[in-house]
């Protein structure tokens, strides 16, 4: 069954480097989210991605992040320079098309690990 | 912010049908009803959506009322891995994204 997949599972990294957390969304889908999961907390969408751009952006989502679709298969979350504040789960995802009905699929995270 | 009410947690027995509730009495003509969940430390997994009609599929049942003011997830006969956080959501319509907004969900404990 086809999956999103993501890597690295858990990435360590001291504050203020850069991080880099990538996906592979499932093959044909078009429509690309991250969100993440602060430990003990709600599930939050950070980004949309369609075409090459983003069609909608959180609060969450400053300037110190960025995303990309480098290639045809990999979707990119880059953090700039990462705070404590950022470590937490994060979560890509995506569906084939957008509308009310359609069923998002997520990977199984990244865990954020910032010290 | 999430449009949809659910009990904090719920415990079954292992084997025995599992009924988790969620109210929505917002929810509009259009709002289609999705359940997702999330084994621990793990990605949230779909597991049914309808819109009016009851629904089936391997993984679960979903009864809708008529009013369609609140929704039921039934897990026909619980295991130990129906251990999870059980969302009830409505996508988001104010924008052409559609995206999830997550509440705090059920949290099923199933015992063995």
């Amino acid at each position: 069954e086809p999956e999103v997949t993501q890597t690295p599972s858990h990435q360590v990294t001291q504050m203020g480097q850069e991080v880099i957390l990538r996906c592979v969304p499932i093959s044909n889908h078009l429509y690309f989210y991250w969100y993440r999961q602060i430990l003990g907390q709600k599930v939050e969408f950070l980004v949309s991605f369609y075409n090459n751009e983003i069609s909608e952006k959180s609060e969450i989502f400053d300037d110190q992040f960025s995303v990309e679709r480098p290639d045809g298969s990999n979707f990119t979350l880059k953090i700039r320079s990462t705070k404590l504040e950022d470590s937490a789960m994060y979560f890509c995802a995506s569906s084939a098309r957008t509308g009310i009905k359609v069923e998002a699929f997520f990977g199984q995270g990244t865990r954020l690990t910032v010290v | 912010d999430a449009k949809t009410t659910q009990p904090n947690s719920m415990e079954s027995n292992e084997e025995e049908p599992v009924h988790l509730p969620c109210n929505h009495s917002t929810i509009s003509g259009t709002d289609y009803i999705h359940w997702y969940r999330q084994l621990p430390s793990q990605g949230p997994e779909y597991v049914i959506h309808g819109l009016t009609s009851n629904v089936n599929n391997r993984m679960a049942s979903l009864a809708i009322a008529e009013d369609r003011k609140s929704s039921t997830l039934i897990l026909h006969r619980a295991t130990l891995r129906d251990a999870a956080v059980y969302y009830c959501i409505l996508r988001d319509t104010t924008s052409g994204t559609y995206k999830y907004i997550f509440g705090t969900g059920t949290r099923l404990k199933v015992l063995a």
